[in-house]
């Protein structure tokens, strides 16, 4: 079964820095294009960064500079290093995969973990 | 970037009812817009790709149309488990994709 399970959420101050975890099963995040999209309290789905399969990555403008995308092949995980956390970062934090093959848009997303950036 | 705007952002029906939400693009994306709902607590679904084609294993009921900055996400008879929350995203860019506000679907 194809599934991806997020982990690493909590509750952070302002300026600290959080790493999320992205587990993948029954397919390999190095061969795809992976992303995080994130959803604030209330609010709608706001895209954060994607890494191809080639390595090359891209943010959002909110999080360029502050955060990282990332893979570890051999735990066929994907990470979110989060630095300088804002208040504004609070939200459910998703993984999700992009079908390269069929639809190109994203058809498996975990549940989701929850991130809370306050004092 | 490209802005998605979603209409109306709350729409009250009827099981059985047939329902259209819009979504409009700031500029051309061509047929790159999916649609998908989302319940609250879960992860977003995707149902419609590329404007008009069917996700597996989605109902018929579902269907999407349009090209260029106009598109339209239609259920042609609500059931009861229909009731959420609609996003249209853009994606002519991976690296660039944006999503619309949503559209709450609520039971009249």
């Amino acid at each position: 079964e194809v599934q991806l399970v997020e982990s690493g959420g909590g509750l952070i101050q302002p300026g600290g820095s959080l790493r999320l975890s992205c587990a993948a099963s029954g397919f390999t995040v190095s061969s795809n294009y992976m992303s995080w999209v994130r959803q604030a309290p209330g609010k709608g789905l706001e895209w954060v960064s994607v890494l191809y399969s080639g390595g090359n990555t891209y943010y959002a403008d909110s999080v360029e500079g502050r955060f990282t995308i990332s893979r570890d092949n051999s735990k066929n995980t994907l990470y979110l290093q989060m630095n300088s956390l804002r208040a504004e970062d609070t939200a459910v934090y998703y993984c999700a995969k992009w079908n390269l093959v069929g639809s190109n848009a994203l058809d498996v997303w975990g549940q989701g973990t929850t991130v809370t950036v306050s004092s | 970037d490209i802005q998605m705007t979603q209409s109306p952002s709350t729409l009250s029906a009827s099981v059985g009812d047939r329902v259209t939400i819009t979504c409009r693009a700031s500029q051309s994306i061509s047929s790159w817009l999916a649609w998908y709902q989302q319940k609250p607590g879960k992860a977003p679904k995707l149902l419609i790709y590329k404007a008009s084609s069917l996700e597996s294993g989605v109902p018929s009921r579902f269907s999407g149309s349009g090209s260029g900055t106009e598109f339209t996400l239609t259920i042609s008879s609500l059931q009861p488990d229909d009731f959420a929350t609609y996003y249209c995203q853009q994606y002519i860019s991976y690296s660039g994709n944006t999503f619309g506000q949503g559209t709450k679907l609520e039971i009249k």
